[in-house]
């Protein structure tokens, strides 16, 4: 199973919005609405920010927001603030398994 | 509140073995699928394995199917991996994780590093 494809970095400015992409095949990302993505700061574990494509946690704030179109998913932060630098990774369903992506790191400017 | 703390990594010769520890408390651990992701130095995340609530089904990544098992003792609320035949590529930070929201990881120890080297 070959991890899905996401844009190695990203950036965006205080207060604006930044999109990532995460693309995959018909097997994963396309075959499921199972789609979730994770934030991870340096030396932490990684944390649920997205999950069935769309959904909030409990707790997350709703400036980020979750997308999908056939094979690719995408996330959005907007209102960007400080505390969001960090990397972000999808993850899919796929059948018995799973597959992360190969994560984004996201650089508030 | 939700806890999980790993235990038992440190390092090993490649060939050897290694059994992983999670200690699960503040939520009904036998409710829960659970799983084990890890992370190699530098590198992103990877799915490891998963057991079913009650054990009786799991899946693992293909590189580490017939080296690694997967278990879990729901009475002492932990969930393990045995690792045997390790090999340099296995040298990564292990987490382990619930599955309490539809095919998402919603709660995260914060991982035991295991090192394979000779």
């Amino acid at each position: 199973q070959s991890a899905l494809t996401q844009p190695p970095s990203a950036s965006g400015s205080l207060g604006q919005s930044v999109t990532i992409s995460c693309t995959g095949t018909s097997s994963d990302v396309g075959g499921y609405n199972y789609v979730s993505w994770y934030q991870q700061h340096p030396g932490k574990a990684p944390k649920l920010i997205i999950y069935e494509v769309s959904k909030w946690p409990s707790g997350v704030p709703d400036r980020f927001s979750g997308s999908k179109s056939g094979n690719t998913a995408s996330l959005t932060v907007s209102g960007l603030q400080a505390e969001d630098e960090a990397d972000y990774y999808c993850s899919s369903h796929a059948g018995i398994k799973y597959v992360f992506g190969t994560g984004t790191k996201v650089t508030v400017l | 509140d939700v806890q999980l703390v790993e235990s038992g990594g440190g390092l090993v010769q490649p060939g050897g073995s290694l059994r992983l520890s999670c200690a699960a408390s503040g939520f009904t651990f036998s409710a829960s699928w659970m799983t084990w992701v890890r992370q190699a130095p530098g590198k992103g995340l990877e799915w490891v394995a998963n057991i079913k609530q009650d054990g009786s089904e799991k899946y693992f990544m293909d590189s580490v199917k017939g080296r690694f098992t997967i278990s879990r003792d729901n009475a002492k609320k932990s969930l393990y991996l045995q690792m045997n035949s390790l090999r340099v590529e296995d040298t990564a930070i292990y987490y382990c994780a619930r599955n309490n929201l539809p095919f998402a990881f919603d709660r995260w120890g914060q991982g035991t590093m295991v090192t394979v080297s000779s």
